[in-house]
């Protein structure tokens, strides 16, 4: 099985602009979720989408925003950057949320750099 | 709320020896733990996870880790290290209910010759 594809790999955007990324689960899975990840807070989750709809949201202000498609496919979108935006986006897919067992699996990110 | 501490920045050990990444936890529920390594430029690799049942979990790359609930532990270990397993590691806690996964700062191993 293919695993968890991010698009673009690489992203150079400007002060003010907007920007969207992409991300394409694992076949058959059904949930995705977001992380940022940057050197000085770390891994911090973002939001966590199932069935179309946003299940969970960390504590990211509302210029960060969501969806997913019927595929299960998902964009994040971040508006009017900030320098402070720029880091590694990963995204991550498993089978069904909450279960017991259910194990996420990550993309190879998207690495923002805001100029 | 839950959160994940992991007390070392850096752990170097020489090549063939054993090696521990220390990890703790606090979760008010029922903890699920995960340790995932991370190669430079990449993304997060899954290594193993602990659910419930056996305290010694085994995973990829001949990598296992010790529940202990008493001591909210869960250290990731290894009987014989590789130069090849020099990455960043991360310990990881999910509470119950969705998927958000709340993670360590991570701690960088470095294995030598």
């Amino acid at each position: 099985k293919a695993g968890v594809t991010q698009t673009p790999r690489y992203l150079i955007k400007t002060r003010g602009q907007q920007v969207t990324l992409s991300c394409s689960p694992i076949s058959g899975h059904r949930s995705v979720s977001w992380y940022q990840q940057t050197p000085g807070q770390g891994l911090q989750f973002l939001f966590e989408y199932f069935s179309e709809t946003q299940r969970n949201k960390g504590n990211f202000p509302g210029r960060f925003s969501g969806r997913q498609f019927s595929n299960s496919r998902s964009e994040m979108n971040v508006s009017t950057l900030e320098l402070g935006d720029s880091a590694l986006y990963l995204c991550a897919s498993s089978l069904v949320p909450g279960e017991v067992g259910d194990t996420q699996y990550f993309g190879p990110g998207t690495r923002l750099t805001v100029l | 709320a839950q959160s994940v501490a992991q007390p070392e920045d850096q752990v170097n050990v020489a090549e063939g020896n054993p090696l521990t990444v220390k990890c703790t936890y606090s979760v008010s529920g029922n903890p699920y733990l995960f340790w995932y390594v991370q190669y430079p430029n990449r993304g997060l690799q899954f290594l193993l996870k602990y659910i419930t049942g056996d305290n010694l979990v085994k995973g990829s790359y001949g990598f296992e880790a010790e529940f202990n609930k008493s001591q909210t532990s869960f250290h990731l270990k290894k009987p014989s290290a590789l130069v090849s397993d020099s990455a960043l590691y991360f310990c990881a806690v999910r509470e119950g209910g969705g998927n958000k996964l709340t993670f360590g700062t991570g701690t960088q191993l470095k294995v030598e010759l």
